[in-house]
């Protein structure tokens, strides 16, 4: 069984510029999160999709924002990047049905913002 | 809002010893609390969770407590190896609330 796939696994990009970052879930999982992880700040929460629903979101500015499809895959976008939105952003799934769901990560997206 | 308080943030024991990792959290309705390791480099991954109903669970040298009561949590090492160096992650979640929220993390050190 696959697992959690985020692309691009690294990207560079300038202050100003917008960013999209995709993530396939488990085949079979309908949850996606997704998770900023910096140095000392851990992980994160950024927003939660289920069946193209955002059902929670974190306290991120407006300038994040993510949908997720039909097929569950999800994407991220960052606008009018910031030096500090460099990090990893992480992505999980879960078969988000409720109850105690193990997040199951990706290998993450590496972003650096210059 | 919903947080979670780690400690330590960093920890370094002997080979063979115990590590102890606490965590707080401040929403009572939280129900499942999973504890994640990630290794240099690698995403993090679940070793052990455990649910509200339970006082404590254990998978060979890794153990986990709740008290409910005074909304603690701890994460308990035996027999410290190498290959345990890694940072430790608690999390706490409730179903309604639709998201896991993470404490800051513990850098574990073990020395050989």
């Amino acid at each position: 069984k696959a697992g959690v796939t985020q692309t691009p696994r690294y990207l560079i990009k300038t202050r100003g510029q917008q960013v999209t970052l995709s993530c396939s879930p488990i085949s079979g999982h309908r949850s996606v999160s997704w998770y900023q992880q910096t140095p000392g700040q851990g992980l994160q929460f950024l927003f939660e999709y289920f069946s193209e629903t955002q059902r929670n979101k974190g306290n991120f500015p407006g300038r994040f924002s993510g949908r997720q499809f039909s097929n569950s895959r999800s994407e991220m976008n960052v606008s009018t990047l910031e030096l500090g939105d460099s990090a990893l952003y992480l992505c999980a799934s879960t078969q988000g049905a409720g109850g105690a769901n193990v997040l199951t990560f990706g290998a993450g997206s590496r972003l650096t913002v210059l | 809002g919903e947080n979670v308080e780690q400690h330590p943030s960093t920890l370094s024991v002997q080979e063979g010893d115990s590590a102890v990792i606490k965590c707080t959290y401040s929403d009572s309705a939280s129900n499942y609390f999973p504890w994640y390791k990630q290794e240099l480099g690698k995403r993090p991954q679940l070793i052990i969770d455990i649910r509200s109903n339970v006082g404590e669970k254990k998978d060979q040298r890794i153990a986990v407590t709740l008290n409910k009561t005074a909304k603690h949590f701890s994460l308990h090492i035996t027999e410290t190896q190498p290959e345990d160096s890694a940072v430790y992650f608690c999390a706490a979640r409730y179903t309604g609330g639709f998201k896991t929220i993470f404490g800051a993390g513990t850098r574990l050190f073990v020395k050989a």
